[in-house]
């Protein structure tokens, strides 16, 4: 199958800060890239969809401005937390595929903890 | 709808027996659908998927049925072993355009020696 890779695996970042995680596809062109959060014991929630060269689409309830998204080449697609809170920690997952119904290819997550 | 706030089922099954776990989706326009199996700390991966123009499909040791009546989707494991424990999800990719891979609750599977 192919390569998601996932940067950094785990971050731990003061209040305030911000917080870049970047998905990378190693082997394929990614058009679309998904993004998710992840609470312990509880399955991944959606909170955008990147095009390549667009805008993200944010599910209701996810602070654009928050969480930015850059999916500014068919290979990578950055989250940036901004001004993160303790609340804010969590798993961030992305994954990617190659275009509308097809299968989405899955990064290795990223643990971020805010203290 | 997308998962909010809830704690996974558990289905405990004997090493060797089958296991069959079961999704409702929730949007009768999704037209693709995939199965996840997702271990502690990682990312899910990919096991199986289905078109809505299907009703069954085989893989190694894996298939997936769909019920588009009831919107009803089922993961059978046949000959479990150890290494399938994990944390299974179904995902469906939601039609008309949305663009949105959404996922289920997610079942853990325990398998007992």
């Amino acid at each position: 199958g192919a390569v998601v890779s996932q940067h950094p695996s785990r971050v731990i970042c003061k209040s305030g800060t911000s917080v870049k995680i970047e998905c990378r596809s190693l082997d394929f062109q990614a058009t679309t890239m998904f993004w998710y959060r992840q609470f312990p014991k509880q399955s991944l929630m959606l909170m955008a969809t990147s095009n390549e060269g667009s805008k993200a689409t944010y599910e209701q309830g996810v602070e654009k401005d928050k969480f930015l998204i850059n999916h500014a080449s068919l290979t990578l697609s950055t989250l940036t937390v901004t001004s993160a809170h303790p609340e804010d920690s969590s798993f961030y997952i992305c994954s990617a595929s190659r275009g509308f119904g097809t299968e989405a290819f899955f990064g290795q997550g990223t643990r971020l903890t805010v203290v | 709808g997308e998962n909010v706030g809830l704690h996974l089922p558990t289905l405990s099954v004997q090493e060797g027996d089958n296991s069959i776990i079961n999704c409702a989706y929730s949007n009768s326009a999704s037209d693709y659908f995939i199965w996840y199996k997702q271990e502690s700390g990682k990312g899910p991966q990919f096991i199986i998927d289905i078109r809505s123009n299907m009703d069954k499909r085989q893989g190694q040791r894996v298939t997936v049925l769909l019920n588009k009546t009831v919107k009803h989707l089922s993961l059978q494991i046949a000959a479990t072993q150890p290494g399938d424990s994990a944390v299974y999800f179904c995902a469906e990719n939601m039609g008309a355009g949305a663009q949105k891979l959404v996922f289920g609750q997610g079942t853990r599977l325990t398998i007992n020696p």
